[in-house]
């Protein structure tokens, strides 16, 4: 079974602090895609990154990053000087194999950034 | 505009009632997937659509549940004799395919069910 834990219910930070959300997952399957998700007051959930099991090359957009390691399977995300407009909940997903559909969603984590 | 886009965005039903949320997906895009997102959780899987082909329902929580997608671009999620429970956002998103590619999500559908 696959499952995805996002021990991190709630944080909250003073802007331009740094801060990192944390994603552990679980599959026995090889072939896996990695996703995050953000989901503003807004409701609609935006695309930040695909990850896929075989490249475990971090990355780096601007004030994200993401580190992915695969010995501790996990998938942090690091927004770095945060600010208010990063205030959000945040969703690490998994999906299961080149065919795959079904994903997988944390509970999420709500980031709160304070001015 | 070129997103998903989910009407209503929001709707009240009293118990027992039928509801029907549409979504239309983004041109072209053969994928598409409801999901159930309960207050303060993750969304959750319910349908998969390739096409107008249903290929996975097994999300759906009760035979109340409905999905079509008739002609594999529109499509229709209908709840039958909704109840209280039923009541969560209910989020239409589309792809151009399986495996790794993201998917684009709508605004959701907000039911309450009184």
């Amino acid at each position: 079974a696959q499952k995805v834990t996002q021990a991190q219910t709630e944080i909250s930070v003073v802007e331009k602090e740094d801060v990192t959300l944390d994603c552990v997952y679980e599959t026995r399957d090889t072939t896996y895609y990695l996703f995050w998700y953000k989901q503003p007051p807004s409701g609609e959930l935006v695309f930040l990154i695909r990850r896929n099991s075989f490249d475990e090359q971090n990355e780096i957009s601007g004030r994200y990053s993401w580190n992915f390691q695969k010995s501790t399977s996990s998938f942090n995300f690091t927004i770095t000087a945060s600010q208010v407009v990063d205030s959000a909940v945040y969703f690490c997903a998994l999906r299961v194999g080149t065919g795959g559909f079904k994903t997988i969603f944390g509970a999420g984590t709500r980031l709160f950034v304070k001015a | 505009g070129a997103g998903v886009s989910q009407s209503p965005r929001y709707k009240v039903a009293k118990r027992g009632q039928d509801v029907a949320l549409r979504c239309d997906p983004i041109s072209g895009h053969v994928s598409l997937f409801w999901y159930q997102q309960a207050l303060g959780q993750g969304p959750e899987f319910l349908t998969y659509f390739q096409n107008e082909a249903q290929l996975d329902k097994s999300g759906l929580p009760s035979d109340r549940f409905f999905a079509e997608r008739p002609e594999g671009s529109v499509s229709t999620l209908k709840i039958q004799r909704t109840q209280q429970e039923d009541s969560a956002v209910y989020l239409c998103a589309s792809s151009q395919g399986q495996g790794g590619y993201e998917q684009y999500f709508g605004p959701g559908t907000r039911l309450t069910v009184t």
